[in-house]
């Protein structure tokens, strides 16, 4: 499949364990975030989004922290798999305006 | 419903020649984003459609254009291609703004040799 980044920050983790991926943004006013994964070969997959007036939000197996005060964003996946392995893009946005993406983490889960 | 679909998928062009690719919607999607992505910039945005209008555009030089047709489908082109404009494109479908959700297509990846 087609390399997505050559030199992105690498999170390893053993098939089971939990995964957080940080992303940290730049805008103060942005007020929505999502989290993308995308595996080789492949567009971008939507995983979760948060607006700005939520710190934290669950979906199956995935939690997204904001804190705004620091500018964070988190990812986490719970009982890591192996299909879980991909790179993980955090995107911004403020109001209307386009979504900003970060440059990625790769995930990696060794058995 | 079916996903966002991109043609081509894989694209050879020589330099100085001219691009057209092509993105269908989501079906009930009014708004059409494309990026650019590379290893070494990631995923940069090019332009974003609404309504066959366009609402949003980055920092690319005008050789990068697109379009929107009453039917939501999109194409972009890239006239007077640079070696440096191979990528995978991205073409992504949201409802409404494109700061709601984006379905992303597959990409086309484009080598300009």
């Amino acid at each position: 499949g087609e390399s997505v980044g050559l030199h992105l920050p690498t999170l390893s983790v053993q098939e089971g364990d939990n995964s957080i991926i940080n992303c940290a943004y730049s805008n103060s006013a942005s007020d929505y975030f999502i989290w993308y994964k995308q595996e080789s070969g492949k567009g971008p997959q939507f995983i979760i989004d948060i607006r700005s007036n939520m710190d934290k939000r669950q979906g199956q197996r995935v939690t997204v922290l904001l804190n705004k005060t620091v500018k964070h964003l988190s990812l986490q996946i719970a009982a890591t798999q192996p299909g879980d392995s991909a790179v993980y893009f955090c995107a911004e946005s403020s109001g209307t305006d386009k979504l900003i993406f970060g440059t990625g983490t790769r995930l990696q889960v060794f058995p | 419903k079916a996903g966002v679909t991109q043609t081509p998928r894989y694209l050879i062009k020589t330099r100085g020649q001219q691009v057209t690719l092509s993105c269908s919607p989501i079906s009930g999607h009014r708004s059409v984003s494309w990026y650019q992505q590379t290893p070494g910039q990631g995923l940069q945005f090019l332009f974003e459609y609404f309504s066959e209008t366009q609402r949003n555009k980055g920092n690319f030089p005008g050789r990068f254009s697109g379009r929107q047709f009453s039917n939501s489908r999109s194409e972009m082109n890239v006239s007077t291609l640079e070696l440096g404009d191979s990528a995978l494109y991205l073409c992504a479908s949201s409802p409404g703004l494109a700061a709601d959700e984006q379905y992303f297509g597959p990409g086309t990846r484009l080598t300009v040799t």
